[in-house]
């Protein structure tokens, strides 16, 4: 049974660039949420997403934006990169009807750097 | 909006040892859950642990257990017979009721904390 799983594992972009960052879900889970992670802090929320549409969003920019797919895969895309962009981003996956008791189940992480 | 706060950067233990981090957190809800995670080198986060505010009884998943105190927001996480390979960094984590109106869905997650294992 697939965890979840993030393409690329690591990223070098240029400042100003865009970049799309790709997770799928574990086996059986219908929703994903993005976390950014910067060096030695905890995650932070970005935003969720459920049936194709976001549902909740934390306190980023709308220079981050998202996209989930048909088969619950998503895209976290990312415009104008600043310098202050450079982390570890953390896809991870539930399902809508279960046990919030459970938490999620994350993936291994996009290391992002922006030069 | 809530906040979680791990006041510990870093910890030491003797394996064998017993350890225990710490963990408060502030909300004006009355009902959420907590987690702690651990996150390897490998940086995925794995769930070590789980508590439901509304139980009072204190979680345990086998040597891994936790101290919470609901009216002081607290929330530590004791590890018994230290391994090494416990070396991690420990996050704590709050979650809203979902739909409850208090916030994202997502995690409210602490700065964390790096846990060193001597052999």
């Amino acid at each position: 049974d697939a965890g979840v799983t993030q393409s690329p594992t690591h990223l070098i972009k240029t400042r100003g660039q865009q970049v799309t960052l790709r997770c799928s879900p574990k086996s059986g889970h219908d929703t994903v949420s993005w976390y950014q992670q910067a060096l030695g802090q905890g995650p932070q929320f970005i935003f969720q997403y459920y049936e194709e549409e976001e549902r909740q969003r934390g306190n980023f920019p709308d220079r981050f934006s998202g996209h989930q797919f048909p088969n619950y895969s998503s895209e976290l895309n990312v415009n104008a990169l600043l310098l202050g962009d450079s982390a570890l981003y953390l896809c991870a996956s539930s399902f809508q009807s279960g046990d919030p008791n459970y938490g999620y189940t994350f993936g291994s992480g996009t290391r992002l750097t922006v030069v | 909006a809530q906040t979680v706060t791990q006041s510990q950067p870093e910890m030491s233990v003797q394996e064998a040892e017993t350890v225990t981090l710490s963990c408060t957190y502030d909300t004006s809800e009355s009902d959420y859950y907590l987690f702690w995670y651990k996150q390897p080198p490998s940086r995925q986060m794995i769930l070590v642990i789980r508590q439901e505010a509304y139980k009072q009884q204190n979680a345990t998943e086998n040597r891994f257990s936790v101290n919470f105190q609901k009216a002081a927001k607290s929330f530590s996480l004791k590890i018994s017979d230290s391994q090494l390979g416990d070396a991690a960094m420990y996050f704590c984590a709050y979650r809203s009721l979902p739909y409850s109106g208090g916030g994202a869905d997502g995690l409210t997650f602490g700065k964390g904390t790096h846990l060193i294992i001597q052999p």
